[in-house]
């Protein structure tokens, strides 16, 4: 019954690596959207995308690149990672055609990701 | 820009009925959304409400809106352990974005 998946739960990398976070979903949801969450900050939003190859910045895009080449894969990358971008990483998806109702608001596992 | 602002910590015990209360800025906003996360897990919608009601009951749970002061609660009835989560209140922009809250941690306490 999982419809958001992400490629890792946890993650350790070292400051200045190439970092690749997966999400898949399997429900053929137009919008997908990249989140990270901090104690005492909520979610905050960092990259979206309507459609295949669209994307657009969120709140706090800086250090983050995404990619959506298919429909079900959207990509958060980080250049070189700092220990500033430890968190906790959320992908979402979301249906637009059906209009931002109930229950088409699909959370992944998140990815806890911490950077040496 | 729009901001959605929560208290960060709500302490009841097993049994009383639990009050988590939001305040939101963006009078625009179609449906305004309540969301769960348990310890370790992605978040899981709770339940939401459309920006025409004042109030929304499913078993437990009761959402109230009040569009002229802005503010959305959620009211737990018969808090359970089970219960103690991070609570979301969230709005959706005109872009299908969601803006969240910091959370409300809720502890029941046995």
């Amino acid at each position: 019954d999982v419809k958001v998946t992400q490629s890792s739960r946890y993650l350790v990398k070292r400051t200045g690596e190439k970092v690749f976070l997966e999400c898949v979903q399997d429900m053929d949801h137009e919008n997908m959207f990249w989140y990270r969450q901090d104690p005492g900050l909520g979610l905050r939003l960092i990259y979206f995308s309507y459609d295949v190859k669209m994307k657009e910045k969120g709140d706090i895009p800086e250090g983050y690149s995404v990619s959506r080449e298919k429909k079900e894969r959207f990509s958060l990358i980080l250049e070189s990672a700092s220990t500033n971008q430890t968190s906790m990483y959320l992908c979402a998806s979301i249906s637009l055609l059906a209009g931002g109702v109930r229950d088409t608001q699909y959370f992944g596992p998140g990815t806890r990701l911490t950077v040496l | 820009g729009e901001d959605v602002e929560q208290s960060l910590f709500l302490s009841v015990r097993e049994g009383d009925s639990s009050v988590i209360n939001c305040t939101y800025t963006d009078s625009s906003s179609t449906y305004l959304y309540w969301y769960k996360q348990e310890p370790g897990a992605g978040l899981q919608l709770l339940t939401y409400i459309f920006s025409n009601m004042d109030m929304k009951q499913d078993q437990r749970l009761t959402v109230l809106l009040n569009k002229k002061d802005k503010h959305l609660s959620l009211r737990i009835a018969d808090t359970q352990t089970g219960d103690s989560a991070i609570y979301f209140c969230a709005e959706m922009d005109s872009s299908y974005k969601l803006i969240f809250g910091s959370g409300t941690r809720l502890l029941v306490r046995p």
